[in-house]
């Protein structure tokens, strides 16, 4: 079975500091998709970047970028100049036969 | 544009009661997600449709759960009777959902979700 696994349930940064989520995966396919999500407490799920497994190039979105290793499987999350409204539930995400594999989350403080 | 929208966003009800969900998800959107999520977790996809088609229902707890999706727009979840163990978010999604095309390779759009309290 496709798994998803986020290993810290819970990380904290300081304001303006960086902080890297980890996310490994387990698929057999060769293309697909995985996916960052992230949930503030008013549980509002919003994408914050997607990365096209057949595109070598790290996909970047403003302080939000990530590291794919498609032959480790790894896909973190690095958030560069953290702000309070970063702080929130991080989901990391891979599609497998039409349907999103989720990990568990990992709750990000920002410490102000 | 409007985002996904769902309600009740609260909905307390004691256990054998039946409960039911509206999602309107974006518009022009083709595909529509229903998961739920327990405290902690990831969602979970319950029922995925394209249009007024259910094509994956394999995670919707039959017995009990039951959803529709008339004229390819509005959704409603469906819960009769509700149990202790249904309580959880249950969230909404839509996508574009290209014709012929992998949908799940765009965007997923999520509504702010229903929380279920099953007494």
């Amino acid at each position: 079975a496709q798994t998803v696994t986020q290993s810290q349930p819970e990380m904290s940064v300081q304001e303006a500091e960086t902080v890297t989520l980890s996310c490994t995966y387990d698929t057999s396919e060769s293309d697909y998709y995985l996916f960052w999500y992230k949930q503030p407490p008013s549980r509002q799920m919003i994408l914050v970047i997607r990365q096209e497994a057949y595109k070598q190039q790290n996909a970047t979105e403003n302080r939000f970028s990530v590291n794919f290793q498609k032959a480790a499987k790894s896909f973190s999350l690095k958030i560069s100049d953290s702000q309070l409204g970063d702080a929130a539930m991080y989901f990391c995400a891979q599609d497998s036969n039409y349907q999103l594999i989720w990990g568990a989350g990992t709750k990000l403080i920002i410490k102000p | 544009e409007a985002g996904v929208v769902q309600s009740p966003r609260y909905k307390i009800i004691e256990k054998k009661q039946p409960v039911a969900f509206w999602c309107n998800p974006i518009s022009g959107h083709n595909t529509l997600y229903w998961y739920r999520q327990n405290l902690g977790q990831g969602p979970e996809l319950l029922i995925r449709y394209e249009n007024e088609e259910a094509v994956d229902d394999s995670q919707l707890p039959k017995d009990r759960f039951s959803a529709e999706r008339l004229k390819g727009v509005d959704s409603t979840l469906k819960i009769q009777p509700a149990e202790l163990g249904d309580s959880a978010v249950y969230l909404c999604a839509s996508s574009l959902g290209l014709a012929g095309g992998r949908t799940i390779q765009e965007t997923q759009y999520f509504g702010p979700g229903t929380r279920l309290l099953v007494l």
